[in-house]
């Protein structure tokens, strides 16, 4: 596997399940992200963790919990969602977090996880 | 929130035509980047810019930061089907954290 894997790529749950999106980067990076694409609106980042630590919490509804255990996964557990939460859930990882040549910051993202909350 | 509007909201267009796709924003960005983002996939990076009136080509697109660096365009030359996607600017701010524009979607008819 290269680059930013997600997995599921396609998720339905109803309003009272628990469930985890997974994240993997195969890249070496320190930096990973959680992002939310919705239809019509811009991308909204939900979550940053730099070397395995939470860096940018940005008032996520609590129902959303993060975990990242190494500075290769990334983990969004989900539970008692909402239907407007419905959407794309992307994750990104770049090199680092520190500004130092635009090359550390580029984000590479991954295929995202289609969630579905009915 | 740094808000970045994209215009038009929706493009299509026929091959072989040229297009050009604004991003424009009332606050001061350290740095521009522009992706394209094809159905079921995430965003894919096409270019950063960094610098207030830079201009950078890749192959058929061209893409430039206002003097300012509140605002950017992206021109495509002839384009083709292969063009078809959703292209997001994202502004970078503090921290590494970018603000997302709104979208356009572009179609290039074969």
């Amino acid at each position: 596997e290269t680059g930013v894997t997600q997995t599921p790529r396609h998720l339905v749950m109803g309003m009272t399940n628990k469930k985890s999106l997974k994240c993997e980067q195969h890249l070496g990076h320190n930096a990973m992200y959680w992002y939310k694409q919705s239809a019509k609106k811009p991308l909204e980042l939900m979550f940053v963790y730099s070397l395995e630590e939470r860096v940018e919490n940005n008032s996520v509804p609590s129902r959303f919990s993060p975990e990242c255990p190494n500075s290769s996964h990334l983990f969004l557990h989900l539970h008692t969602l909402q239907p407007e939460d419905s959407a794309l859930y992307l994750c990104a990882s770049s090199q680092d977090l520190t500004s130092g040549s635009v090359e550390y910051n580029e984000q590479f993202f991954g295929p995202g996880t289609r969630l579905t909350v009915l | 929130t740094q808000l970045l509007e994209q215009s038009p909201q929706f493009l299509s267009i026929q091959e072989g035509e040229n297009l050009t796709v604004y991003c424009n924003s009332s606050s001061v960005f350290s740095s521009l980047q522009w992706y394209r983002q094809e159905p079921g996939e995430g965003p894919v990076l096409l270019v950063t810019v960094v610098t207030g009136g830079e201009v950078k080509k890749l192959k058929r697109l061209t893409f430039q930061f206002g003097d300012a660096r509140k605002d950017s365009s992206l021109h495509i030359t002839a384009a083709q089907p292969g063009d078809t996607g959703l292209y997001l600017c994202a502004g970078g701010a503090a921290g590494n954290q970018f603000y997302f524009g709104t979208g356009t979607s572009l179609t290039v008819i074969p």
